[in-house]
Formats: structure tokens, C-alpha cells, sequence
């Protein structure tokens, strides 16, 4: 049961563009998500986090939306560089378990020149 | 301020070994969590150790556990490894339980 779903398995942007990843969720007790970027052979990088009592949390270049009532969140790049192709995972926790992360299956995103 | 280390970065194990990970988390964290990312399970949560105690496991076998010593620093055990064992293994800090958690580089795993 896949309680973190990121539907779009890849993104291809050009650089300048807006990247918009998105993310569904199924489980109504999470109450706060992240989205992480990977790079190959390397750990997850934090990118920015918003709890379930905001819609909206931005941090300089990235911007991540909760609609609580469709279980959807997005993050939103702009503008858009070929460094952040990466892959980004978006993950939840939930009230009582917060370190325990549920993270979706991550979107590939590949910003082009 | 130093990140999250791993050691070692990459093992080669056989059937039925047993295997033990070590992660040191960022310097004045005491939460360390453990997952597993495989291409078909993705990420998934194993385990999180707070002041040398066991805080939420996820659903893995007994055959995988761990240890959090007073420094903070922790090692993850798997037994009796199997095939479907490979993976990358990725330990997580924070300063304290939920908080934002920063990841290692993982411990690559292969089990032949």
C-alpha cells in the first residue's frame, strides 16, 4: 500500500522554466512532509518542509504547496538550473511517528540547456 | 559543521553472512534513523534510535536490528542475509526525535 505516491516517474524543463513535482497522499494522519533531491551514489539532500497547518512554505528559489483536502503537495522550482537534475522524493511523517518517514517512489527531474 | 558519515561505503556479503553498518551522525544530533532503498520497495523506514534507545521500528524482519551508543554514533545489524538484503542503506540524523533528518552518503550492500 503505497501511501506516498509521486505519479510522474520523470520531468524534463527547460532551464529558465518553472518545475512543478508533484505528490499525492493517502494517509490522513500525516500531518508533515519534505521533499529531499537525490543525486546518484549519494544520500538524500533536504530541501524544505511545511507542516499540515500551512498551505504554503517557500525557501529562496523553491516553493512547496499542501491542499490538505486533496491529499496533494507540490513543489515548485523557479527558476529552473541544470543543477538541480536530480531525482526528488517527496516524504511524510506522521503525529507520534515523526521521524518515521514515508517517502514516494521520487521523480526524476532533468532541467535542459 | 560535518555531515552524516558512513562506513563502510561498499560491501560484498554472501548468503547466510551477517553484516554490520555503522552511521555517525552530525555533531549534536542524538536521533539516528535507518532506511533501506531498493528499486522496487524504494525508500522505506527501518528503524530510529534516540539516546541509546529504540524510538519506532518499520516493518522489517528480526533479522535486521541495531544499537545507538552514548556518542550518538549507531550500527545496524542484518543476520542471515539474503539476496533480496542488497540494497542501499541510508542512515539519517536529527537533533532531536522528528525533527528534519539529514542524511549519509549509504552503505552500498550486495549480496551474492
Amino acid at each position: 500500500d503505497q501511501q506516498v505516491k509521486q505519479n510522474s516517474p520523470s520531468l524534463s524543463v527547460q532551464e529558465g522554466r518553472i518545475s512543478i513535482l508533484n505528490c499525492d497522499y493517502t494517509n490522513s494522519m500525516f500531518d508533515y512532509f519534505l521533499w529531499y533531491k537525490k543525486y546518484p551514489a549519494e544520500g538524500p539532500t533536504f530541501l524544505i518542509s511545511i507542516s499540515s497547518i500551512k498551505d504554503k512554505n517557500e525557501d529562496g528559489r523553491f516553493t512547496v504547496f499542501l491542499n490538505k483536502s486533496a491529499k496533494h503537495l507540490s513543489l515548485h522550482i523557479v527558476p529552473s538550473q541544470p543543477g538541480d537534475s536530480a531525482v526528488y522524493f517527496c516524504a511524510a511523517s506522521a503525529v507520534g511517528t515523526a521521524s518515521k518517514l514515508t517517502f514516494g517512489t521520487g521523480t526524476r527531474l532533468q532541467v535542459t540547456l | 559543521k560535518a555531515g552524516v558519515t558512513q562506513t563502510p561505503r561498499y560491501l560484498i556479503k554472501t548468503r547466510g553472512q551477517q553484516v554490520t553498518l555503522s552511521c555517525s551522525p552530525i555533531s549534536g544530533h542524538r536521533s539516528v534513523s535507518w532506511y533501506q532503498q531498493t528499486p522496487g520497495q524504494g525508500l522505506q523506514f527501518l528503524f530510529e534510535y534516540f539516546s541509546e534507545t529504540q524510538r519506532n521500528k518499520g516493518n522489517f524482519p528480526g533479522r535486521f536490528s541495531g544499537r545507538q551508543f552514548s556518542n550518538s554514533r549507531s550500527e545496524m545489524n542484518v543476520s542471515t542475509l539474503e539476496l533480496g538484503d542488497s540494497a542501499l542503506y541510508l542512515c539519517a540524523s536529527s537533533s532531536l526525535s522528528g525533527d528534519t533528518q539529514y542524511f549519509g552518503p549509504g552503505t552500498r550492500l550486495t549480496v551474492l
